[in-house]
């Protein structure tokens, strides 16, 4: 069965940084691109950050580029993203996403539950 | 780069059937085989319904449908049931490792 289960989620400050998780298994993890979606409160799904299988073919949404990085460590089939100076818009539940696919993103086939990030004065 | 378009709502009654549609431009939608739709029940993880925008992944309803013409794709649900109340989004590819999602669309089961 795969799942998918993120953890990092926390209420901070603006300006600072966060370090989000995403534990992988049930699925060939190095065998799969990977992908970061949030959703504010009240809000739609916004995608944020993609990842192929090998590591080396990133994209990132305009809104976080510059100041959020992904990375995968497919030896212990873990996903990250790395969030630096946050900002009050960044607050959102992010899920992280399996791909159908290795490379181009497909479609997100499965999702974790979530984990809130909270960024407030 | 703006959300893809979606009605913001739209209904339905049991045993019929709404299309919901996503429009983007000729850079997204129109430019790749590449949209998907899911439905998301509050408090609960979004579902894949369609994928590579006619697609339906194994397990999931026949009643589900999609198509694309030019920059729109569209979401076709029959013999609606209660338990189709949610809401739901597209995504496109948009080239270059980026995607883009449509607003949501809620919808009312009457």
């Amino acid at each position: 069965e795969v799942q998918l289960v993120e953890s990092g989620g926390d209420s901070v400050q603006p300006g600072r940084s966060l370090r989000l998780s995403c534990a992988a298994s049930g699925f060939s993890f190095d065998d799969y691109a990977m992908h970061w979606v949030r959703q504010a409160p009240g809000k739609g799904l916004e995608w944020v950050s993609s990842i192929t299988w090998n590591g080396l073919n990133i994209g990132y949404a305009a809104s976080v580029k510059g100041r959020f990085t992904i990375s995968r460590d497919n030896v212990k089939s873990s996903l990250f993203l790395q969030m630096n100076s946050l900002r009050t818009e960044d607050t959102a539940l992010y899920y992280c996403v399996k791909d159908r696919l290795p490379t181009v993103p497909d479609a997100f086939d499965f999702w974790g539950q979530g984990t809130m990030v909270t960024v407030s004065s | 780069q703006s959300a893809l378009t979606q009605p913001a709502s739209v209904s339905g009654s049991p045993g019929q059937s709404i299309t919901i549609s996503c429009t983007g431009t000729s850079n997204d939608v129109g430019n790749f085989k590449l949209v998907s739709w899911y439905q998301h029940h509050p408090d609960k993880a979004p579902k894949l319904i369609i994928y590579e925008d006619s697609q339906r992944p194994s397990g999931v309803s026949h009643r589900f449908s999609g198509s694309k013409s030019a920059n729109t794709a569209s979401l076709t649900i029959s013999g609606l049931q209660a338990e189709d109340e949610a809401h739901y989004y597209c995504c496109s590819y948009a080239g270059g490792l980026t995607l883009i999602f449509g607003g949501g669309t809620k919808l009312t089961v009457l």
